[in-house]
């Protein structure tokens, strides 16, 4: 399996516009995170799904955010609109639904609202 | 959620071992303790986990305290690519909440 894919691994956009940011996860695996990366907040959860369901969104920063998991091998997470703050990695993560399983992260996607 | 407190820095020489420590004091019967690391811009990367005993894997060694209320990550001799930061994590196998939460972990500088 080639990993957590993520897409694109950089995007630089205008503030107002609209940004969708791509994954698709090792397959087998239930369970899909989506977490935002920044130097002044670390790592955050945003939310994460189970078979293809959101579980806990409490980590959405506002209504401007949208994550949807059409099938098990694909999730978005949307931005509209974008604004500056909202410059940051956001990566996701997929494992099996157990304690003990190791999460695997994609490498990122580094996203720029200028 | 139990709560988990590391160093904020640490720094080792290269081929000499490394001793991260991580306390966890509200720690509970059905947490178990997982350590991730992100290596300089990488997403995180599943290092070791353990309950009560002692673990020991290709990466690391886990070493876990009779009380459970510290445990410590031991990079056995550290190599430059080891230079990264490390998050110790709880994760309650008695919920039905698989996520991770990542606190400020330790960040370890490797000198040649």
């Amino acid at each position: 399996d080639a990993g957590v894919i993520q897409s694109p691994r950089h995007e630089v956009t205008e503030m107002g516009q609209e940004v969708t940011l791509r994954c698709k996860p090792i397959s087998g695996h239930d369970y899909l995170f989506w977490y935002r990366q920044t130097m002044m907040r670390g790592l955050e959860l945003l939310i994460y799904f189970n078979n293809n369901v959101p579980i806990d969104d409490s980590g959405m920063p506002e209504d401007r955010f949208s994550a949807k998991m059409p099938n098990a091998s694909f999730s978005t997470l949307k931005i509209q609109p974008s604004e500056p703050r909202d410059s940051a990695v956001y990566f996701c993560a997929s494992s099996f639904g157990t304690h003990v399983a190791e999460a695997f992260f994609g490498q990122g996607t580094r996203l720029t609202v200028v | 959620d139990a709560k988990t407190t590391q160093p904020n820095s640490m720094e080792s020489n290269e081929e000499e071992p490394v001793h991260l420590p991580c306390n966890h004091s509200t720690i509970s019967g059905t947490d178990y303790i997982h350590w991730y690391r992100q290596l300089p811009s990488q997403g995180p990367e599943y290092v070791i986990h353990g309950l009560t005993s002692n673990v020991n894997n290709r990466m690391a060694s886990l070493a876990i305290a009779e009380d459970r209320k510290s445990s410590t990550l031991i990079l056995h001799r550290a190599t430059l690519r080891d230079a990264a930061v490390y998050y110790c994590i709880l994760r309650d196998s008695g919920s039905n909440d698989y996520k991770l939460s990542f606190g400020a972990g330790t960040t370890v500088t490797v000198r040649a």
